[in-house]
């Protein structure tokens, strides 16, 4: 597609629910990532994809955090047994790989409650 | 390990004032530098980067000049618009790890 499509858009759900965001990334690009934007603050860097080597998933904050990615194609990133600080907006971006050139999707903002 | 500040917000200017939000870094090596923005309900996009020292990065009257001396990465426009409101992003990336991003700052924009 012509942009990083992420979706749900928002998404509300009650604690302890386990939640999927997916992240359709920019076709051809070997890089994607996952950030968390929580309210008020920076970009949390969650984890990252290239291409087929192994993911570098040293920014998940909790074993509850997972997430995975088909070759170079969509993402999920799963939240087993959602916790109230989890709320947040995702964010997911992909690149060709390059130093910090990244398309961001437009989100997906997670509350729960 | 690397990290960026940036001054906090929100700032609020009068449209076809002067900006200045400032930026600071701490990285190892030669890192290359960006400025993100956020309108409302969108998600980021690249607004400039510089690769190495005494680079200037611009793009839509928006410009910053690497700064290697000062570890400083300012952004600078000569004379905002209402449409420049949003949330900017300064951000590193030292070659072999993701993007480091700053808290960014919110700029508002009156007529």
């Amino acid at each position: 597609g012509a942009g990083v499509s992420q979706s749900p858009s928002n998404k509300v759900t009650e604690k302890g629910k386990d939640v999927e965001l997916r992240c359709d990334p920019i076709s051809g690009h070997t890089a994607l990532y996952w950030y968390r934007q929580r309210l008020g603050q920076g970009l949390e860097f969650l984890i990252y994809f290239q291409g087929n080597s192994a993911p570098d998933k040293s920014g998940l904050p909790s074993d509850r955090f997972s997430a995975e990615r088909t070759g170079e194609s969509v993402s999920t990133l799963t939240i087993q047994r959602t916790q109230q600080e989890d709320s947040a907006v995702y964010l997911c971006a992909s690149s060709l790989g390059g130093p910090g050139s990244y398309t961001f999707g437009s989100g997906t903002r997670l509350t729960v409650v | 390990g690397n990290s960026v500040t940036q001054m906090e917000g929100p700032v609020t200017l009068s449209e076809e004032a002067f900006l200045t939000i400032n930026c600071t870094y701490t990285a190892t090596g030669y890192p290359s530098l960006f400025w993100y923005v956020q309108y409302p309900g969108e998600g980021l996009q690249l607004l400039l980067k510089a690769t190495k020292a005494d680079d200037k990065g611009s793009n839509k009257g928006f410009e910053a000049t690497y700064r290697k001396e000062t570890t400083s990465f300012h952004l600078e426009k000569g004379s905002v618009q209402v449409s420049d409101s949003a949330v900017y992003f300064c951000a590193l990336s030292d070659g072999y790890s993701t993007l480091t991003f700053g808290k960014g700052t919110m700029l508002l924009v009156s007529p």
